[in-house]
């Protein structure tokens, strides 16, 4: 069970082009979910919580502007990196945690790897 | 200082030796206790998830939580070449949100 699927996994494209990043819960539902960067070799840092049908929670030092951030239903949230720059090249990773499941951990997905040239 | 602690490794172990991860972590709110696993190009899976300070198990695995020093181990009994991965550890405060993740330690178990 808790399952939670990313798509795509991986993504090569020019500058300036922007990038949607779908995260799933595959078999339970998700009111907040959340979006991490992972650089190479170092831990995983919380860019922002989506919650269902409001507005995403960004952490300090995140464009809001520059990653998008939309969650309409109770088991899709997407994320887009706007006008990706050569330096927004990272492994991305959604979590989603059950609804129905108190204090509870968070399920991965298996990330996307986003490489702007 | 970083609110959570874990030494990088990389940890190079025999096949069949008991591997000691550790973290520390500052902020005393934490109540709920986390060990991911991470193999290249993946997400994190979770191994062990606890709630309170002692021990818990599950097959190889062993979680220990210490509150009172600040202090998380996972133990891998009986190491194998597929738990060749980096091993995070994760905490959060009550409300099971958001998580501050260590760095991650890189194990290689050898044949």
């Amino acid at each position: 069970g808790a399952v939670v699927s990313q798509h795509p996994s991986r993504v090569i494209c020019k500058s300036g082009t922007s990038v949607k990043i779908e995260c799933r819960s595959l078999d339970f539902q998700a009111t907040t979910m959340f979006w991490y960067r992972q650089f190479p070799k170092q831990s995983l840092m919380l860019m922002a919580t989506s919650n269902e049908g409001s507005k995403a929670t960004y952490e300090q030092g995140v464009e809001k502007d520059k990653f998008l951030i939309n969650h309409a239903s109770l088991t899709l949230s997407t994320l887009t990196v706007t006008s990706a720059h050569p330096e927004d090249s990272s492994f991305y990773i959604c979590s989603a945690r059950d609804i129905g499941a108190v204090n509870q951990p968070q399920h991965f997905g298996d990330g996307t790897r986003l490489s702007i040239l | 200082q970083k609110e959570v602690e874990q030494d990088p490794g990389p940890l190079s172990v025999p096949e069949g030796a008991i591997v000691s991860l550790n973290c520390t972590y500052s902020n005393s709110a934490f109540q709920y206790f986390m060990w991911y696993r991470q193999y290249s190009r993946k997400g994190p899976e979770l191994l062990m998830y606890t709630y309170s300070s002692g021990n818990k198990e599950d097959g190889r695995f062993t979680a220990q939580v210490d509150k009172s020093s600040k202090y998380i181990s996972l133990f891998i009994r009986d190491s194998q070449p597929s738990d060749s991965a980096t091993y995070l550890c994760a905490m959060g405060q009550g409300g099971g949100n958001k998580l501050t993740f260590g760095t991650g330690t890189q194990l290689k178990v050898e044949l």
